[in-house]
């Protein structure tokens, strides 16, 4: 079965205290994995796209990474302005799209 | 990057109504649209998938005939929630993808509340 598992489920970080969040996976063919984030009452915001195992991508703060099993999103010195829920979902061969929980981070000045 | 919109983003009714969201893929065009019902502080919960020119596929557990989806073009996906009641009360997001990388990218959300 088809499954994402995020974690944690909340981390408070200091302002400048780097970290990374966890995505476990499994599918049936992945055709993707996306790192979305979302604020309050409004849709997720594409933060990237991987496709295969090694392969990473870099945007401001953040890095996106991809094993055969999980995907890690490394945030560096985050700023308040970072603090969001990080939504990971992946896109499978069947076509079907499967969320994570989330993680809700949350950086303190 | 890539725009979806939805539209109305906040829409309220009255209980035993009908009201229709839509979503929109401003600048490619999608053959797949997915929609959505995200609870407060809860996860994105699938609701269906549509493809266009074809029927969409519904989720277990989610009623095909009280939500009614409709993808008539490579840009517009509908939602119709059908004789709405107060527990259908929700924020529901659309996402589309834009291939040919697969990447999805979602609307803005619509909060729907029925009174």
């Amino acid at each position: 079965e088809d499954q994402v598992t995020q974690s944690p489920e909340a981390l408070r970080l200091q302002e400048g205290e780097s970290s990374s969040l966890n995505c476990s996976y499994t599918v049936s063919g992945l055709r993707g994995l996306f790192w979305y984030r979302q604020d309050p009452g409004k849709g997720p915001e594409f933060l990237f796209t991987l496709y295969s195992a090694g392969e990473e991508k870099e945007k401001e703060r953040l890095k996106a990474t991809l094993t055969k099993k999980e995907s890690f999103l490394h945030i560096t010195a985050p700023k308040p302005e970072d603090s969001a829920t990080y939504l990971c979902a992946v896109y499978s061969s069947a076509s079907k799209i499967i969320f994570g929980s989330g993680t809700r981070l949350s950086i303190r000045p | 990057g890539a725009v979806v919109s939805q539209h109305p983003s906040r829409v309220i009714c009255k209980s035993g109504t009908s009201v229709k969201i839509e979503c929109r893929s401003l600048d490619f065009q999608a053959t797949t649209m997915f929609w959505y019902r995200q609870f407060p502080k809860k996860s994105l919960m699938l609701m269906a998938t549509s493809n266009e020119g074809s029927k969409a596929t519904y989720e277990q557990g989610v009623e095909k005939d009280k939500f009614l989806i409709n993808h008539a073009s490579l840009t517009l996906s509908t939602l119709t929630v059908t004789s709405a009641h107060p527990e259908d009360s929700s924020f529901y997001i659309c996402s589309a993808v834009a291939g040919p990388g697969n990447t999805i990218y979602f609307g803005e959300g619509s909060w729907l509340t029925v009174v």
